[in-house]
């Protein structure tokens, strides 16, 4: 079992859906969970980072992590095209054991 | 702004033709990675620095080695690139204690 699993997707929404993005892990060590966005042919871009279980919301994002299933999940509301891109979850333990997902490419159709 | 840069953005070199890549921060943080990522895959972690102390992953090939001068640079050489070593090459760099990474553009290495 890999450590951060991730459907890879692609996943193709139209514009204005509600996207929901998902990782499970299997560490359960894990207490830091980061989602990134990449644009084709960039850097990974940190979007949020929550600690331990529980939501953060930031704008149309949201961030939710259930530690008990080993679950977390990315919302983006009214999603709009410029929204087109992958999406990398990472999680760490207090500095050590950083990993990513594999990622799931999102395209948002105008 | 304080930013990671990374130099060139793209590179083309020649099957066996050394190349060196190069990463800058602004960012004041000590720790900084190098991450080679392919396709459709997550980033792989190559090598990583706690300020000059060196940390090289068990699968990273031999081909593949890396100089911090200072706390501000790093650079990725790659001593006899193969076609397969074709991607784009991440810096990251992170404070000492913190969790998140913050990530240069990238540079996407060509091999003929």
């Amino acid at each position: 079992q890999k450590e951060v699993e991730q459907d890879p997707g692609p996943l193709s929404v139209p514009e204005g859906a509600i996207v929901s993005l998902n990782c499970t892990y299997s560490n359960s060590a894990f207490q830091y969970f980061m989602w990134y966005r990449q644009y084709s042919r960039k850097g990974p871009e940190l979007l949020m980072y929550t600690y331990s279980s529980g939501n953060k919301e930031d704008g149309r994002f949201t961030a939710q992590v259930d530690k008990s299933s080993k679950y977390i999940s990315l919302f983006i509301r009214d999603s709009q095209p410029s929204d087109s891109a992958t999406y990398l979850c990472a999680m760490s333990s207090y500095g050590q054991n950083f990993v990513f997902g594999p990622g799931t490419r999102l395209s948002v159709l105008p | 702004d304080a930013m990671v840069i990374q130099n060139p953005r793209y590179q083309v070199t020649q099957f066996g033709k050394p190349v060196t890549l190069s990463c800058s921060q602004t960012l004041n943080h000590n720790v900084m990675y190098w991450y080679q990522q392919k396709s459709s895959q997550a980033p792989k972690l190559l090598f990583h620095y706690y300020d000059k102390d060196f940390n090289n992953e068990a699968d990273t090939p031999d081909n593949f080695q890396s100089r911090r001068p200072n706390t501000s640079f790093c650079f990725l050489d790659i001593r006899s690139p193969g076609l397969g070593d074709a991607a784009m090459y991440l810096c990251a760099t992170k404070i000492w204690q913190g969790e998140t990474q913050y990530f240069g553009p990238g540079t996407r290495l060509l091999v003929l």
